[in-house]
């Protein structure tokens, strides 16, 4: 069962918008979230995170919006870049303190066009 | 550059044989994680170490995979008797254990094919 999941395979959003990109789970043991940015054939990279006591978390252009009543959270791009295109997974762990694996999605391919 | 490197970036091999990947942590980072991604999937986790104990692992890990990290430093992943299900991008990750903060960061991976 796919307990983080990102429904929308893909984005495509103009360069100078906001890109939002949606995650939702459904184990309510995670308690901490993160975004990770992926280019072809590197790892992914650590974006932003948030642990499930906020309900948002700022950085520069990246903020993560946490609802933990609909088990859902999002992240915001603004503005958005060409350099942001790639593909974007949101990750869960559960058991705060003890820093377990993460659970992922299935990614949300971005394209930021000109 | 003291991110997490990988080693071999690729891999190419005939099945039924042996492979090994090696992953060299961020040095101050007391964890270690495998993950294992196939295309159009999230990675998806394998086993972790914290230091040289090897803490949990997933039933994806078959009895023919196995991960050592001795002396808690760089660790490696064998694959013997691989299988054509088995070519995939093999990521390391690393964390330091730090209050409640879960951040992983990731290596470039080992993209294994199996002929």
């Amino acid at each position: 069962d796919q307990q983080v999941k990102q429904n929308s395979p893909s984005l495509s959003v103009q360069e100078g918008r906001i890109s939002i990109l949606n995650c939702d789970y459904t184990n309510s043991m995670f308690d901490y979230f993160l975004w990770y940015k992926k280019y072809p054939a590197e790892g992914p990279t650590f974006l932003i995170s948030i642990s499930s006591i906020k309900d948002k978390n700022e950085d520069g252009r990246f903020t993560v919006f946490l609802n933990k009543s609909a088990k859902h959270l999002s992240l915001h791009i603004v503005p958005s870049q060409p350099g942001d295109s790639a593909v974007y997974f949101c990750a869960a762990s559960g058991n705060t303190g003890t820093a377990s694996k993460l659970t992922f999605g299935t990614g949300t391919r971005l394209q930021v066009t000109l | 550059d003291t991110g997490v490197s990988q080693n071999p970036r690729h891999k190419i091999t005939k099945r039924g044989q042996n492979v090994t990947f090696r992953c060299d942590p961020i040095s101050e980072h007391n964890r270690l994680y495998w993950y294992r991604q196939t295309l159009g999937q999230g990675p998806e986790f394998l086993t972790y170490f914290q230091n040289e104990a090897q803490l949990e692992k997933s039933r994806l890990l078959s009895d023919r995979f196995s991960a050592e990290r001795p002396k808690g430093s760089f660790s490696t992943l064998e694959i013997q008797r691989t299988e054509q299900g088995d070519s995939a991008m093999y990521l390391c990750a690393s964390s330091l254990v730090q209050g409640s903060r879960h951040e992983q960061y990731f290596g470039p991976g080992t993209r294994l094919t199996v002929t």
